[in-house]
């Protein structure tokens, strides 16, 4: 399954709402094997969301997932400061263990 | 606590080896899946390869299939990555991560801070 995110680069302002897209080539039962992570330069990924849209535990509430079969979306509502990273969407259904190839947001 | 930290990280030449250590703590080790996730320099992740609980069933990216071993060892708590015939494209960040399989969902949801790999002539 490969991933295909858009854009790879946003710039926003504080307290925008932001989208990101997660394309995957199939969807098939897809939904509970997608995740998103954040990353900030220099540090781990951190997990944001499972299943699509399952909020991991301490992630704040405005992050949010939706989207199904092929089609998934990542939305951060009034972005904050610290939301200055690189996002990577992943499926976990098939091997290869794939990664989109990433979306970096800005803060103007 | 830090539950997962990767050591042997180096710089070594082409075709050359390291072995990858990731030392766990905080979780029930023996219970889970296990992933090492790689990152080369200004590049996305790429997941390298899986371990079951138990070490009876492993998988891996095609580019380091035959090259790379993944392994465990429970009583130790530690996972293993023995990377032999080492190429320069394989620099990178490697990351040990869990890999929770649950009803709910699949995630690599706890990850360690990564050990820099470096092949270079």
């Amino acid at each position: 399954i490969q991933l295909t995110q858009s854009p790879s680069f946003l710039s926003a302002s504080v307290g925008d709402r932001v989208t990101i897209t997660c394309r995957a080539s199939q969807g098939q039962g897809l939904r509970i094997y997608l995740a998103w992570y954040q990353q900030k330069p220099g540090k781990a990924p951190k997990l944001l969301i499972y299943a699509a849209s399952t909020l991991q535990g301490g992630v704040p509430s405005r992050f949010s997932g939706s989207g199904s079969g092929t089609d998934y979306t990542l939305t951060i509502s009034n972005l904050q400061p610290e939301d200055s990273a690189t996002y990577y969407c992943q499926q976990l259904k098939t091997y290869p263990l794939g990664f989109g190839g990433g979306t970096k947001v800005e803060i103007k | 606590e830090v539950p997962l930290v990767e050591s042997g990280g180096g710089s070594v030449q082409p075709g050359g080896s390291l072995r990858l250590s990731c030392r766990a703590s905080g979780f029930t080790f023996r219970s889970d899946w296990m992933a090492w996730v790689r990152q080369a320099p200004g590049k996305g992740l790429e997941w390298v390869a899986n371990i079951k609980e138990d070490g009876s069933e492993r998988f891996y990216v095609d580019s380091v299939e035959g090259r790379f071993t993944i392994s465990r060892d429970n009583a130790e708590s530690s996972l293993y990555l023995q990377m032999n015939s080492l190429r320069v494209e394989d620099t990178a960040v490697y990351y040990c991560t869990r890999y929770n399989d649950i009803t709910e969902g699949d995630s690599f949801d706890i990850w360690g801070q990564g050990t820099t790999v470096i092949v270079t002539s």
